[in-house]
């Protein structure tokens, strides 16, 4: 009955390699997004899509995209991972638009060796 | 720019006790939306309270209350009765516009 899911919960992977990361949100929502936290537990906004379309796009290297099937889905791919990319990735998702609460996934960590 | 200020970076608190934590925010924004989320150390991201700015009156969910003074840009978070599960890190939240803006934490010790 998990609300918002993510796959995997743990990454460990190569400098260079490709790898996505999986969220599905069964809550019937139309807006999903992603953050990042780093070592220091900061989290900022890295992407927001409404209904498959994007909405937000903060500033973050072209190397990470997302990718939404359909409203349930939004994935992020990352190619050519650096040892900066190393992080907590969490996907949220919220009802309508972005003023309403959003519900987070139990978040995956990535580590970049 | 549109900030979150925690000054807090830890704080402790005796179980049954009742702890503040404290928030501000910079935003020219007239109508805007506050959360206080909770991490614990399972890493999982809990809503804890929301407030809504044009809302004079001030959000409370059980034991958790906020203290919303938008003159000052203020939104601090009372636990009250704290209780072992609360221990984990404490998160406050805006959204201005188009996107949520998080401080940078308040790490939440409660004590036996």
């Amino acid at each position: 009955d998990t609300a918002v899911s993510q796959t995997p919960k743990y990454l460990v992977t190569q400098m260079g390699n490709d790898k996505s990361i999986k969220c599905e949100q069964n809550l019937g929502h139309d807006t999903m997004y992603w953050y990042k936290q780093d070592s220091k537990k900061f989290l900022k906004i890295m992407f927001s899509y409404n209904n498959k379309e994007l909405i937000i796009n903060e500033t973050v290297p072209n190397r990470f995209s997302p990718k939404s099937p359909d409203k349930a889905h939004l994935n992020l791919h990352i190619n050519s991972l650096e040892l900066g990319d190393s992080a907590v990735y969490f996907c949220a998702s919220s009802q309508a638009t972005h003023t309403d609460t959003q519900y987070f996934g139990p978040g995956t960590r990535l580590t970049v060796l | 720019a549109q900030t979150v200020t925690q000054s807090q970076p830890e704080m402790s608190v005796q179980e049954a006790e009742t702890v503040t934590l404290s928030c501000t925010y910079d935003t020219s924004e007239s109508n805007y939306y506050l959360f206080w989320y909770k991490q614990p150390p399972s890493r999982q991201m809990i809503l804890v309270i929301r407030q809504e700015a044009y809302k004079q009156q001030n959000a409370t969910e059980n034991r958790f209350s906020v203290n919303f003074q938008k003159a000052a840009k203020s939104f601090s978070l009372k636990i009250s009765d704290s209780q072992l599960g609360d221990t984990a890190m404490y998160f406050c939240a805006f959204i201005p516009n188009n996107d949520m803006r998080f401080g940078a934490g308040t790490r939440l010790t409660v004590k036996p």
